[in-house]
């Protein structure tokens, strides 16, 4: 199964833009990556679904068009533009490997992205 | 609206049981399968396994085997988690969290065991 790896920490100011990036390692290279971000104290919520050729399906239901992905090789990016203070939080990526009873969700350690 | 609401916080004793449960609204329960992830206290988010909602066959992940059990109430849309013989080291925040695509989450649940 995939391992993912993303920086623990990130910073932006206010009114910047931020990339964050999930690697995935090496052999699996089309898999798509699933972006959740969490508020300070509260749960994740699903931000959108990014593989090779970009955004996969819709976005979560309330994230705003200044959250964007790309997939490049074994990178998969998280683009936030203008970022407000509500953007403050820990973004983790999960990727899906194999299926039915050998299904599994793995997880990357998460960024935590701080707004200066 | 599409939403998942778990129970409440839950303080045990070492070796006692918990369950926890996950009632869906604004959707057929049985169209999507339920996860359960784990958050350790300042860690990062652990994928604990899923329970088909059409037959209720579980599978666990590793390290989720044994004192874990994935189980539904369908007439009422629920899942549910239950952890027996309680540690220390399973005081967690755990979330369900519907299909594949982990959406939607529920808001979580603070499990506590301390003597």
């Amino acid at each position: 199964q995939p391992v993912l790896t993303q920086p623990p920490s990130a910073s932006a100011s206010l009114g910047a833009s931020v990339t964050l990036t999930c690697t995935l390692s090496s052999g699996y290279s089309n898999y798509k990556v699933d972006w959740y971000q969490q508020r300070p104290g509260k749960g994740p919520r699903f931000v959108m679904r990014v593989g090779t050729g970009g955004i996969v399906g819709s976005k979560g239901d309330g994230i705003p068009d200044r959250f964007s992905v790309l997939g490049s090789g074994l990178n998969r990016y998280l683009t936030i533009k203008n970022i407000q203070e509500e953007d403050e939080s820990d973004y983790h990526c999960g990727a899906d490997h194999g299926s039915g009873s050998n299904f599994v969700k793995v997880f990357g350690g998460g960024t935590k992205l701080t707004v200066l | 609206q599409v939403q998942l609401v778990q129970s409440g916080s839950e303080l045990k004793k070492p070796g006692a049981s918990v369950k926890v449960s996950c009632k869906a609204s604004g959707y057929t329960f049985t169209s999507y399968a339920m996860n359960w992830v784990r958050q350790a206290p300042g860690q990062g988010l652990e994928w604990m396994g899923w329970i088909n909602t059409n037959t209720g066959n579980p599978t666990y992940a590793q390290g989720f085997t044994g004192r874990f059990v994935f189980s539904l109430d369908t007439s009422v849309s629920t899942a549910y988690l239950q952890i027996s013989s309680l540690k220390a080291e399973d005081t967690a925040v755990y979330y369900c969290a519907s299909s594949s695509w982990l959406n939607p989450w529920g808001q979580g649940t603070l499990v506590t065991v301390s003597s």
